[in-house]
C-alpha cells in the first residue's frame, strides 16, 4: 500500500506563481524526501528533511514537515516552465525500502 | 562520475516472452533498487540488492527476479510476460542501503503486446 499520498494529483499555474504540493503519510518515519520526474524519465532528488527538522530550504524550494500531522509540503517559488514535471514524496517507514506516493503533476503555463 | 545507466531504453515484447533489463550503478555505489512505474501510479518497489545479496523484495509475483554481480551491476528478469507488465522500469543506486538519496537511471520503457 502507498505510504505517501500527494495532494493535489495535478496542479496548473502561471509562470511566476508559487506552487504548493502536499504529502501525507501513515506511519512514523526517519526522513522524507522529495523527487522530481520529467515526463517519462528517471527521478531526480530534490531535498531530504529529517524527522527532527521542521523546515528546509534549497534555492527556490521550501519543504516543511509536520510529524504530528504526518504531512509535508513542498513549495516552489517563482515557478518557471522548466519546473513542469511530476513531484513525488518518499518516506522510509522501514529499514528496507522507501515508500512512494502517486505524485503531483505540475504544469507551468507560460 | 557517470550516472546510472540502464539498457535497453525501449523494449517491445509479446505476451509469454521473457525479458532481461540491465542497470549499471554509479561507480562506488553498491546498492541497487528496482521499481516499476505504470501510468498515473507512483513507484512500486520491486527489489533491492546490496553486495550481490537481495535485501528486500516487493509484492510482485515470482515471475520477477533479479540479481547483482560483483561489480554491482544488476539485472532484472521478467518471465512469461503479461500485458500488465508494460511499464517504465527504473533502477536507482546508492552508496549503501539507507544512504537516503537515491540516484535514478533514465529507465527502460517495456511494452508488452
Amino acid at each position: 500500500s502507498q505510504q505517501g499520498e500527494e495532494d493535489p494529483q495535478a496542479l496548473s499555474i502561471q509562470e511566476g506563481e508559487n506552487a504548493t504540493m502536499n504529502c501525507s503519510y501513515k506511519t512514523s518515519i526517519n526522513n522524507l524526501q522529495w523527487y522530481r520526474q520529467n515526463s517519462g524519465r528517471g527521478l531526480v532528488h530534490l531535498i531530504l528533511i529529517r524527522s527532527n527538522e521542521r523546515e528546509k530550504h534549497s534555492g527556490r524550494l521550501r519543504v516543511t514537515l509536520d510529524t504530528s500531522k504526518k504531512s509535508s509540503s513542498l513549495l516552489i517559488t517563482a515557478s518557471r516552465a522548466a519546473d513542469t514535471a511530476s513531484y513525488f514524496c518518499a518516506t522510509d517507514p522501514s529499514d528496507y525500502q522507501l515508500i512512494w506516493g502517486a505524485g503531483t503533476k505540475l504544469i507551468i503555463k507560460p | 562520475k557517470a550516472g546510472v545507466t540502464q539498457t535497453p531504453r525501449y523494449l517491445i515484447k509479446t505476451r509469454g516472452q521473457q525479458v532481461t533489463l540491465s542497470c549499471s550503478p554509479i561507480s562506488g555505489h553498491r546498492s541497487v533498487s528496482w521499481y516499476q512505474q505504470t501510468p498515473g501510479q507512483g513507484l512500486q518497489f520491486l527489489f533491492e540488492y546490496f553486495s550481490e545479496t537481495q535485501r528486500n523484495k516487493g509484492n510482485f509475483p515470482g515471475r520477477f527476479s533479479g540479481r547483482q554481480f560483483s561489480n554491482s551491476r544488476s539485472e532484472m528478469n521478467v518471465s512469461t510476460l503479461e500485458l500488465g507488465d508494460s511499464a517504465l522500469y527504473l533502477c536507482a543506486s546508492q552508496e549503501a542501503p539507507r544512504n537516503n538519496e537515491q540516484f535514478f537511471g533514465p529507465g527502460t520503457r517495456l511494452t508488452v503486446l
